[in-house]
């Protein structure tokens, strides 16, 4: 059975930064494009960026908004993708998911409530 | 990259069909056929139910069903039934970054 476990978040101050992870079990998170994707508070769904398998070269792409601030990364030994967040603005304030379409079905964690509040 | 458009609304009566729009442009849904539906309920996290615009993941049931003609995208559900009440998202691949519609909340009445 394939599980995501978001953590990390919480209530942060405008310009601090933030680390989020999503522990996956079940399967190898080289083998799988990893998403993460943030929902504000009764807003939709906002795609920030991802992580390709390695057999796709292992780039990683991100939304214009989190550009230059977020970094995603993947620890291969823990099978674990990070969420790097640095200068951190109120409108990142949200729960963040992360996901992936892995042999055609789509796993998503339970999320993690980011803050960014003064 | 704008976001996809799709209705904010939808409803019909069990046992009705429905069908959720959503239109891209010539870089997104109108390039790959890689839209994704997405079904989320109150306070849960989002639930794949239709990926490369038509295909369903096992346990989906053949009540969704996904199409595309042109930069519109549309999921239809068949025979409503009162738990297919929740919001739907799109989603489109568009070559390094991956753009999700804004969501249609579907009320079965």
């Amino acid at each position: 059975e394939v599980q995501l476990v978001e953590s990390g978040g919480g209530l942060v101050k405008p310009g601090e930064s933030l680390r989020l992870s999503c522990a996956v079990s079940g399967l190898t998170v080289s083998n799988a494009w990893m998403n993460w994707v943030r929902q504000a508070p009764g807003k939709g769904l906002e795609w920030v960026g991802r992580i390709k398998s390695k057999a796709s070269g292992g780039t990683v792409d991100y939304a214009a908004p989190v550009k230059g601030r977020f970094i995603i990364s993947r620890d291969d030994s823990e099978n674990t993708v990070h969420l790097q967040m640095n200068s951190l603005k109120s409108d990142d304030s949200g729960v963040y998911y992360c996901s992936t379409d892995y042999l055609n079905d789509g796993y998503w964690g339970q999320g993690t409530l980011v803050t960014v509040s003064s | 990259q704008s976001a996809l458009t799709q209705p904010p609304s939808a409803s019909g009566s069990p046992g009705q069909s429905v069908t959720i729009s959503c239109t891209g442009t010539s870089s997104d849904v109108g390039r790959y056929n890689y839209v994704s539906w997405y079904q989320q309920h109150p306070g849960k996290a989002p639930k794949l139910m239709i990926y490369e615009v038509t295909k369903r993941p096992s346990g989906v049931p053949d009540r969704f069903s996904g199409s595309k003609s042109g930069i519109t995208a549309s999921l239809t559900v068949s025979g409503l039934q009162a738990e297919d009440e929740a919001d739907y998202y799109c989603a489109s691949y568009a070559g390094s970054i991956t753009v999700f519609g804004g969501g249609t909340k579907l009320t079965v009445l």
